[in-house]
């Protein structure tokens, strides 16, 4: 089926260990970006990449590394997992511009991440 | 910058009542906005979207949404809620990213 796809969905570190978050959309879509939900606060952009090779940063980006090698995949790194990293992280993309952004996001279903 | 307010961080309603949850934007060009749902444990689904044109928007599960640019607003309304509606419900902006407010929670009185 087509759609976003994350692994693992459920995830416990110790702190300090570091974990790659995993993201795949097979849409073809230039936008995907990654985001944190915390109670009472939303979804927190961390980072984003427009098309291959090009990444940016969004609103919380300190901690996570990211790299677009191709269209599909978008990893997200925990270099160092810290406890104020628990959180529930979601992969989304888009199409950047015109009709199609009618789609708007098209969401993966979400990593929940403990650290310890 | 953009940003999106959500001022109900949680609202009851009765199964049959009327509902409307409010948003309010800050974005400097008219923005496309969004409004999605979040059920317990699961990912984001779009309810509906506007980005010019009927400033009164219809999406699915019987809800629907106005713009306003006056107040910046665009509130979510549903004539008769049912209690499969209770969930977490988000207001989002795409200027030149896609910003999302705090959501409100929706719970619904049998």
């Amino acid at each position: 089926n087509a759609g976003v796809t994350q692994t693992p969905k459920f995830q416990v570190l110790k702190t300090g260990q570091s974990m790659t978050l995993q993201c795949a959309q097979d849409m073809n879509h230039e936008y995907m970006s990654w985001y944190r939900q915390d109670p009472g606060m939303g979804l927190r952009l961390i980072h984003y990449s427009v098309g291959a090779g090009i990444t940016d940063q969004g609103e919380v980006p300190n901690g996570y590394n990211v790299s677009r090698s191709t269209t599909e995949d978008f990893p997200l790194r925990l270099l160092s997992a810290a406890p104020s990293q628990t959180s529930v992280y979601f992969c989304a993309s888009s199409r950047l511009r015109g009709t199609d952004l009618n789609y708007g996001y098209t969401f993966g279903s979400g990593t929940r991440l403990t650290v310890v | 910058a953009q940003s999106v307010t959500q001022p109900d961080i949680h609202i009851t309603v009765s199964e049959g009542a009327s509902l409307e949850l409010r948003c309010n934007y800050s974005y400097g060009a008219t923005p496309y906005l969004f409004w999605y749902v979040q059920s317990p444990g699961q990912g984001l689904q779009l309810l509906l979207k506007y980005f010019s044109g009927d400033t009164l928007v219809q999406g699915i599960k019987g809800f629907e949404a106005e713009f306003k640019r006056s107040q910046s607003s665009f509130n979510l309304r549903k004539p008769s809620v049912h209690w499969s509606d209770a969930a977490e419900y988000f207001c989002a902006t795409y200027g030149q990213n896609f910003v999302f407010g705090p959501g409100t929670r929706l719970s619904v009185l049998p």
